[in-house]
This record gives C-alpha cells, sequence and structure tokens, in this order.
C-alpha cells in the first residue's frame, strides 16, 4: 500500500473551470507536503509546498493542509490548456529531507 | 533555463549490458545530488542520496553494485545502471538543492528502455 495516496487518478475538467486534487499521506511521521507538475516528456518541477495548517495561495493555485488527517488539496482555478499535466503530491519528514514519499499522481486534462 | 542538466535524455540498451547517465548543476554548488526512479506507473522511488566527500547512502532495494554513482564534485554527478533488465525501465530523475533553497531542481531525466 503506498503511503501516499492521490485521488482522482485521473481528472477533466473544461478551460477555465476549477480542478481539485487531493492527497492523503499514511505516514504520521511526515510534516511537509509539496506538489509537484511534471508535463509529458519532461521532468517534475515544484509548484508549492505546505507545512502548516491551513489555506496557502499563489496565483491560479491555492493549496489547503489539514495536519491532524495528513489530508492536502490543490486547487487551479480558471484552468488553463496548458495546466494539463501529471500533478504529483509528495511528502517528507522535514523541508529539507530527500526522502520525499510520492504518491502516482493525478493526470490532468484541461479541455479547451 | 534548466539548472540541472541530466543526458542522455533518452537511451536504449539491451537486456544485461549497461547504461551511463550524467548529471550536471548550472551555476550552483550541488552539495547533495539525489537520484531518482520513476517508474512505467509514475510511482517515484528514491535510489541513493550522493553528497561530496560522504558516503553514498543508498535506499532499501538499491545497491552500490547495481547503481554505483560518482560525485567527483560539487557540480557532477554520473549514476550507472549495472546489467540492466526489463524492470529497471523508467525515467531516472537526478535532483540538487540550490542552498537553503528548499525546492529539489530535477534534471530532464533519462529515460530508459531495455530490450
Amino acid at each position: 500500500q503506498q503511503k501516499v495516496q492521490q485521488s482522482p487518478e485521473s481528472l477533466i475538467v473544461p478551460e477555465g473551470g476549477m480542478a481539485s486534487l487531493n492527497c492523503t499521506s499514511s505516514d504520521r511521521n511526515v510534516d511537509y507536503f509539496w506538489w509537484y507538475r511534471q508535463h509529458s516528456g519532461k521532468s517534475p518541477k515544484m509548484l508549492m509546498s505546505i507545512f502548516s495548517n491551513g489555506e496557502k495561495e499563489e496565483g491560479r493555485f491555492t493549496v489547503h493542509l489539514n495536519k491532524a488527517s495528513l489530508h492536502t488539496s490543490l486547487h487551479i482555478r480558471d484552468s488553463q490548456p496548458s495546466d494539463s499535466a501529471l500533478y504529483l503530491c509528495a511528502a517528507s519528514r522535514s523541508s529539507g529531507s530527500w526522502q520525499l514519499i510520492f504518491g502516482s499522481g493525478t493526470q490532468l486534462t484541461v479541455m479547451p | 533555463g534548466a539548472l540541472v542538466y541530466q543526458y542522455p535524455r533518452r537511451t536504449i540498451c539491451k537486456s544485461g549490458t549497461s547504461m551511463r547517465m550524467e548529471c550536471q548543476a548550472v551555476g550552483f554548488q550541488a552539495t547533495s545530488v539525489a537520484w531518482y526512479r520513476q517508474s512505467p506507473q509514475k510511482t517515484f522511488e528514491l535510489i541513493a542520496l550522493s553528497t561530496v566527500n560522504s558516503a553514498i547512502k543508498y535506499e532499501q532495494n538499491f545497491t552500490q553494485e547495481k547503481f554505483p554513482i560518482s560525485h567527483p564534485n560539487l557540480s557532477f554527478s554520473s549514476m550507472t545502471v549495472l546489467n540492466a533488465y526489463l524492470e529497471d525501465r523508467g525515467l531516472y530523475l537526478c535532483g540538487a538543492r540550490r542552498g537553503a533553497d528548499e525546492r529539489l531542481f530535477f534534471g530532464h531525466g533519462t529515460k530508459l528502455s531495455v530490450l
């Protein structure tokens, strides 16, 4: 059983719509969550990180974290076709940890 | 521009042969470089963490005998996949941090196919 579960596996949203992606860790020792985006054929790039309970917003992207349930979610508003990619959630025990535990990802497709 | 260059971008090798991939940090000192593998099922695994002037730390299921790593200076690291078989297929990524920046910068990855 993977320690970081992401849902849904795939998601299709219309251009301009809201995409909501979920991630939960079963490892209670993790404290830090990271969201990476990987376009097809490219390397993953970090979108946002969150360590504290609550919400963090950067442009069209908002991340929520509930540390009690070890659940984080990524919301993309006004989705664009260029947002189509594999979104990977990762958890770690510290901000500087190399042992990132990745989920299997959510494949997001934004339809024009 | 890219901060971490990785090459080759893709390679095909015959079963039982070996292939080497290289990773170069541009414009910063990569004291530590981590090597990951993304399997065809998309899951990521940390293979090993290499720190200059320290022993390379391999994760469970990965060994130096199978994935020897060289990290001779602060800008370069290489990893070889020895005796590659089908189960070694995947995208191999090197990652490095730049100073206190928490972000992990990945190279473009080396896609390994095994015939």
